[in-house]
């Protein structure tokens, strides 16, 4: 069974703070990965996506991805309160077309 | 902007209905999903569709059946509506071929009494 896992929190950090959300990984064939964001009672939207090894960053998000040890973060710099919401990690389930999704993480940013 | 619509928000239904759940998108994509989303679940692949009148069963295809009869719109279809299929349901779009992003509907919060 192909696995994605995450912390499911719920995470607390103060406004201003770096905010780092994980995600691991079973398939080694996956090669897309993703970050939704879900607010309470809303459908997921997308985040980033990263497809290499390393760092991608787009304004304060920045998605870090490791092959080798089948890990992937997202880190929010300088969190605000309207960043509180559940964090979804979605790996590609070979060439299927299909997303493995993540439990989630849920974010809050306290004021 | 890739649109996927869903044809309900909100829908309360009877057990034994026969119920429909539309999902529209305008962006040509050539695969659609559907979801359900329950507390502590997650999301769980239901159905999903790679080409007009192609269809493979997800994680959890019981008591559900689809139909895509044109390229930009997907049905869920719930055959005899139990309590058990009260849950939010989400449509989803992706291009295909490399391009795997999945973009979702708003969803549609489905109560059966």
């Amino acid at each position: 069974q192909k696995e994605v896992e995450q912390n499911s929190g719920p995470l607390s950090v103060p406004e201003g703070a770096i905010a780092s959300l994980n995600c691991t990984y079973s398939d080694r064939g996956s090669q897309s990965f993703f970050w939704y964001r879900q607010y309470s009672g809303k459908s997921p939207e997308l985040i980033m996506f990263i497809y290499s090894n390393g760092d991608k960053e787009d304004g304060r998000f920045t998605a870090q991805l490791n092959k080798a040890s089948q890990y992937v973060s997202l880190l929010i710099r300088d969190s605000q309160p309207s960043d509180s919401a559940t964090y979804l990690c979605a790996v590609t389930s070979g060439n299927t077309g299909k997303l493995i999704f993540g439990q989630g993480t849920t974010l809050q940013v306290k004021p | 902007d890739v649109k996927v619509t869903q044809s309900s928000r909100y829908l309360v239904k009877r057990t034994g209905e026969k119920v429909f759940l539309e999902c529209v998108q305008d962006m040509d994509h050539e695969n659609m999903f559907w979801y359900r989303q329950d507390p502590g679940l997650g999301l769980r692949l239901i159905y999903f569709s790679y080409d007009v009148k192609m269809k493979e069963k997800g994680d959890i295809p019981e008591g559900y059946s689809v139909s895509r009869e044109k390229k930009e719109r997907f049905s869920l279809i719930l055959e005899s509506a139990s309590t058990n299929q009260t849950s939010m349901y989400l449509c989803a779009s992706s291009q295909g071929g490399s391009q795997e992003t999945q973009y979702f509907g708003p969803g549609t919060r489905l109560l059966v009494l």
